[in-house]
Order: structure tokens, then C-alpha cells, then sequence
């Protein structure tokens, strides 16, 4: 059964500064993975989709790698603004996504 | 950018009634999904919806639930008789094909009493 765990659990860090966010998951026979972001009270808004036979994504300060063999993946965020904080999730599968618990981000202006 | 919308964003009932979580996918995504999110918990998949008939559902989807795709536009998740620990977050996904990324709603937020 695939378990997804993101650490840590919550991040507070000064705005400028980059940091990673981690995911780990213990079936390294994935399809896809997909970063998303979840503001409080919200729904989930995807931010990158990795698929399986792919190494990194990005978009804009947003960077996201996979490692199938290790069953890891990071998301990176350059340079992060206040607008940034906000639990990230990570999730694997195709349809049927197994998530990680999140990381609460905060960005301290 | 198209988005999907989900109806009511917040609903209360009571212990033993039925209720149905109403939602609109993105209108050219062929696959639909419901999920949920008990406060503190993770987000957990329920079902999947494909070509009008389930693809797949998980062990929390059980007779209580359904699913429906009345007129073409709108995707609906009946729970039947509703108990507390169905109280949770639920969300609609859509996708246009079966490996792209979901996108999702911002939530029923369900509370039964």
C-alpha cells in the first residue's frame, strides 16, 4: 500500500529566502507526481505535475524533481514572498492520488 | 482560466439524512473525481467517474455513496444516510485525460450533527 509523508510538517522562513519542501513515498511503481498548494479553507490548486519517466519540473520560482529509485521528490521555491505561505501537499498516483499529510509553509515578511 | 465549482461551500444535516454535494468540471475533462478531507487528516480519494460509470472507488465508498453525472455537466456525490464521521471536507476533481493533472474545487465543506 502506498504511504506518502512530507517533511517537516511546518516551515517558517524570512521572505528572499529559498528553500525545499519534501515528499516520500514507499512505492516506487508511480505514474505521476503532483505538487500542490491548499490555502486555508480552500481547495487544492495543482502547481506542477511530474510523470513517472520525468526528472523535474518547473514553473516560474517553482521547481520540482523526482527520484523513482530513492522514492523522493522536492519542491523548491526560489526566492519566497509572503504570497508563498500556504500548506503544500504532494501527491502520487494518476487518478487515484495518495497524498502526503502537507507542509505548512510561512513566509515572514 | 477554466475552474471547477462546487455547491454548496458549506452544508449542515442532521445524523440519518441524505445529502447531495453538487459540483461542475471543467467542461472539456472526461474523468471526475471526489475526494475528501476529515479536519487534521489527509486528503483521501473516494471515487473515480469515467465514461459514466464508476473507474474505480476506495473501501470509504461504500453503499451509502453514489455518484451521478445527471445532464452532462453536472457530477453529483449522494451520501445516502449521512453519519458524524462523515463530516469532512469534500472535494470535486477533473481531469482531461487519465494521467493529467487533476484539477480541484474548493470544497463542500459537510458538517453532520
Amino acid at each position: 500500500k502506498q504511504e506518502v509523508t512530507q517533511i517537516p510538517a511546518a516551515l517558517s522562513v524570512p521572505e528572499g529566502e529559498n528553500l525545499v519542501l519534501n515528499c516520500s513515498f514507499t512505492d516506487s511503481a508511480i505514474y505521476n507526481l503532483q505538487w500542490f498548494r491548499q490555502d486555508p479553507g480552500k481547495g487544492l490548486t495543482s502547481l506542477l505535475l511530474i510523470q513517472s519517466s520525468q526528472r523535474e519540473q518547473t514553473s516560474g520560482r517553482l521547481n520540482a524533481s523526482l527520484d523513482k529509485s530513492s522514492g523522493r521528490s522536492t519542491l523548491y521555491i526560489a526566492a519566497s514572498q509572503p504570497g508563498d505561505s500556504a500548506t503544500y501537499l504532494c501527491a502520487v498516483g494518476a487518478q487515484k492520488l495518495v497524498f502526503g499529510q502537507g507542509t505548512r509553509l510561512t513566509i515572514n515578511p | 482560466e477554466p475552474e471547477v465549482t462546487q455547491t454548496p461551500s458549506h452544508q449542515v444535516t442532521q445524523m440519518g439524512q441524505e445529502v447531495i454535494l453538487r459540483c461542475v468540471p471543467i467542461s472539456n475533462h472526461l474523468y471526475f473525481y471526489w475526494y475528501r478531507q476529515i479536519l487534521g487528516q489527509k486528503v483521501e480519494f473516494l471515487v473515480s467517474f469515467y465514461n459514466n460509470e464508476i473507474s474505480e472507488k476506495s473501501e470509504i465508498f461504500d453503499d451509502q455513496f453514489s455518484v451521478e453525472r445527471p445532464d452532462g455537466s453536472n457530477f453529483t456525490l449522494k451520501i445516502r444516510s449521512t453519519k458524524l464521521e462523515d463530516s469532512a471536507m469534500y472535494f470535486c476533481a477533473s481531469s482531461d485525460f487519465g494521467n493529467s493533472p487533476l484539477h480541484f474545487g474548493n470544497g463542500t465543506r459537510l458538517t453532520v450533527t
